[in-house]
């Protein structure tokens, strides 16, 4: 498998609920994201790892929680979400900055 | 000043036509440059890097001017699958992430 992979395409889940998004790259870059992307709203930057290390989170709420255990995969902990989460959440990869980003085809959050 | 800023469109346009998108960025430290598409209910994807001396790609050309701090892509003879988001996109984030205009709906008709 080639690519950025995400899965699950789709998730619907409660707010009480705990569940995870997971990434997996396959191109050997150094760098991934977590982006929100809401209707009618640019892409939002969530966190950011470069060679696994967090370099930064742009003032996400706790109850998204970002885990990446090694360069080619990204975790997203999902944990007492609110209905306004809903969205589709996109993993991308990069070999460093000044780079374009490859993107996986995302999540599609639904929050009820 | 949003830090990319695109016309959202839509632009509906006949087949064959040319179309034109700009974009403004507001960090003139940034230093890399895309145009992304997207289509409905996928995810982004890189269309073309966009150079200083400008650059073109077959139908699409790109250019960037950096006193205006402006972006622009032209689409000649569109086709019906050129229907889609264009994203503009800059890098200037604190890590030099891209920043990600909210894109301009392009629909291509008959």
């Amino acid at each position: 498998e080639t690519g950025v992979t995400q899965t699950p395409r789709h998730l619907v889940m409660g707010m009480t609920n705990k569940k995870s998004l997971k990434c997996e790259q396959h191109l050997g870059h150094n760098a991934m994201y977590w982006y929100k992307q809401s209707a009618k709203k640019p892409l939002e930057l969530m966190f950011v790892y470069s060679l696994e290390e967090r370099v930064e989170n742009n003032s996400v709420p706790s109850r998204f929680s970002p885990e990446c255990p090694n360069s080619s995969h990204l975790f997203l902990h999902l944990h007492t979400l609110q209905p306004e989460d809903s969205a589709l959440y996109l993993c991308a990869s990069s070999p460093g900055q000044n780079y374009g980003y490859t993107f996986g085809s995302g999540t599609r959050l639904t929050v009820v | 000043r949003k830090e990319v800023e695109q016309d959202p469109g839509p632009f509906n346009v006949p087949e064959g036509a040319t179309v034109a998108f700009n974009c403004t960025y507001s960090n003139s430290a940034s230093q890399s440059f895309f145009w992304y598409r997207q289509d409905c209910r996928k995810e982004p994807k890189l269309l073309m890097s966009v150079y200083s001396s400008g650059n073109e790609d077959g139908r699409f050309t790109a250019q960037l001017n950096r006193a205006s701090q402006y972006i622009s892509l032209l689409i000649r003879d569109s086709k019906l699958s050129d229907s889609a988001t264009y994203l503009c996109v800059v890098n200037g984030g604190s890590q030099g992430n891209l920043i990600f205009g909210k894109g301009t709906k392009l629909s291509v008709k008959p």
